[in-house]
């Protein structure tokens, strides 16, 4: 079954302790992104990727992270996260067609 | 100014009805155009995308794109319950698809 995978899906942190947000897919895309999504704004683009070790800043990027040492595999990383970070985050992978595959979302909030 | 605007509703309608959502952006480069699903706790779905101005339908579905007003409609006859969700819009100006901008979502509510 096609699928993107992130974990954790809840997570409470407190600001300032590093953390990440897993994200796989088996569906071998070369483009995965990181949304953020938060009432009445949508969603955002935090990074996306294009290929193995090829990233680039979306909309949004100030305080995170992102790697691709491998296609299957997109980490978020918030190294020092805050409270203005608390949101509802959402890994993608595009297939053809525009058809992009997301993951359950990752509700974090930062105390 | 947001790029993409999007009423947020909800929108409510009894079963059975037509509804009609909406999307205005303001980036002219923008050609291809998508609508989302998305269910409480899920992530979003492709429902349909179109590319530069007309309709598309599918099903109980059609999406319109009028690029003069720069002005997007995605309509669902015969509603159910089942279509209750929110209704994002995405659109993006390469066919790559790099750059997709959402609208903020209309959360949309059918009752039985």
């Amino acid at each position: 079954e096609a699928q993107v995978t992130q974990n954790p899906r809840y997570l409470i942190t407190v600001t300032g302790k590093k953390l990440t947000v897993t994200c796989s897919q088996n569906m071998n895309h070369e483009y995965m992104s990181w949304y953020r999504q938060d009432p009445g704004l949508g969603l955002r683009q935090i990074y996306y990727s294009m290929n193995v070790e090829v990233t680039d800043k979306g909309d949004v990027p100030e305080g995170y992270k992102v790697s691709r040492k491998e296609k299957r595999n997109f980490p978020l990383i918030l190294e020092s996260p805050s409270p203005n970070q608390t949101s509802l985050y959402f890994c993608a992978s595009l297939g053809t067609g525009f058809k992009a595959f997301f993951g359950q979302g990752t509700r974090l909030t930062v105390v | 100014q947001k790029e993409v605007e999007q009423d947020p509703g909800p929108l409510s309608v009894p079963e059975g009805a037509i509804v009609s959502l909406n999307c205005t952006y303001s980036n002219s480069a923008f050609q291809y155009f998508m609508w989302y699903r998305q269910y409480s706790r899920k992530g979003p779905e492709l429902l349909m995308y179109t590319y530069s101005s007309g309709n598309k339908e599918d099903g109980r579905f059609t999406a319109q794109v009028d690029k003069s007003s720069k002005y997007i409609s995605l309509f669902i006859r015969d509603s159910q319950p089942s279509d209750s969700a929110t209704y994002l819009c995405a659109m993006s100006a390469d066919n790559a698809g790099n750059m997709l901008t959402f609208g903020g979502g209309t959360r949309l509510m059918v009752k039985p």
